[in-house]
């Protein structure tokens, strides 16, 4: 059962440009919405996170903007950067148990 | 501050064999839970242990089964190995508790079934 759908697949910026990502989630029994960070080689670290009773939260150059209504949320990357490139997956969280979405594959190019 | 490790970081095994995984949690967290990322996919939640308990499974068969040990650490255990199985194998600490806390993954183990 997928219940968190990530779009697009993959991502390709030039550098300074502002990427973003979307997601659509179906269980509303999640409370937590978390964006992860992936390189290759690496598991996902933690890059931030939202709860549903928030818009948009920002940090640095990382804006997360909640839609509850429409059980949508999105990752706007500011001035990408190439060390950006990275794959990058949404998820929710209900109960300490993660949901992730399919994943973006996101290539800054210099 | 010693962060989550795992081993192998690489493993053949044939179909219908057994494998066991292992994981060290980071220093001062209860909590484990294990992921397993087919190529190109999300990680899909396998199951979580808190002090050494079962905390909630996803929707995988009884032959993948865990265990957690006093220090926190963790194993999982996959038995008659499928092709399917073939995948990354996430095993992440987190310090428990109520409310979001963060999961902090290890680099995985790669088990290729052949």
């Amino acid at each position: 059962q997928q219940q968190v759908k990530q779009s697009p697949q993959s991502l390709i910026v030039q550098k300074g440009g502002i990427s973003i990502i979307n997601c659509a989630y179906e269980n509303t029994a999640f409370d937590y919405f978390p964006w992860y960070q992936q390189f290759p080689g690496k598991g996902p670290a933690l890059l931030i996170a939202i709860r549903p009773d928030v818009s948009e939260k920002k940090e640095g150059r990382f804006t997360i903007s909640f839609n509850k209504s429409a059980k949508q949320f999105s990752l706007h990357i500011m001035d990408s950067q190439p060390g950006d490139s990275a794959t990058y997956f949404c998820a929710g969280v209900s109960g300490s148990r993660l949901t992730f979405g399919e994943g973006t594959q996101l290539t800054v190019n210099p | 501050e010693t962060g989550v490790t795992q081993s192998p970081t690489h493993l053949i095994k044939t179909r219908g064999q057994q494998v066991t995984l292992r994981c060290s949690s980071q220093s001062g967290h209860n909590t484990v839970s294990w992921y397993q990322q087919a190529l190109g996919q999300g990680p899909q939640f396998i199951f979580q242990y808190y002090r050494e308990e079962e905390n909630g499974r996803g929707n995988f068969p009884p032959r993948f089964s865990g265990l957690q040990f006093p220090n926190y650490s963790s194993e999982l255990n996959v038995n008659a190995l499928e092709l399917d199985d073939s995948a990354l194998y996430l095993c992440a600490s987190s310090p428990g508790g109520t409310g979001f806390n963060e999961q902090y993954f290890g680099p995985g183990t790669r088990l290729t079934v052949t």
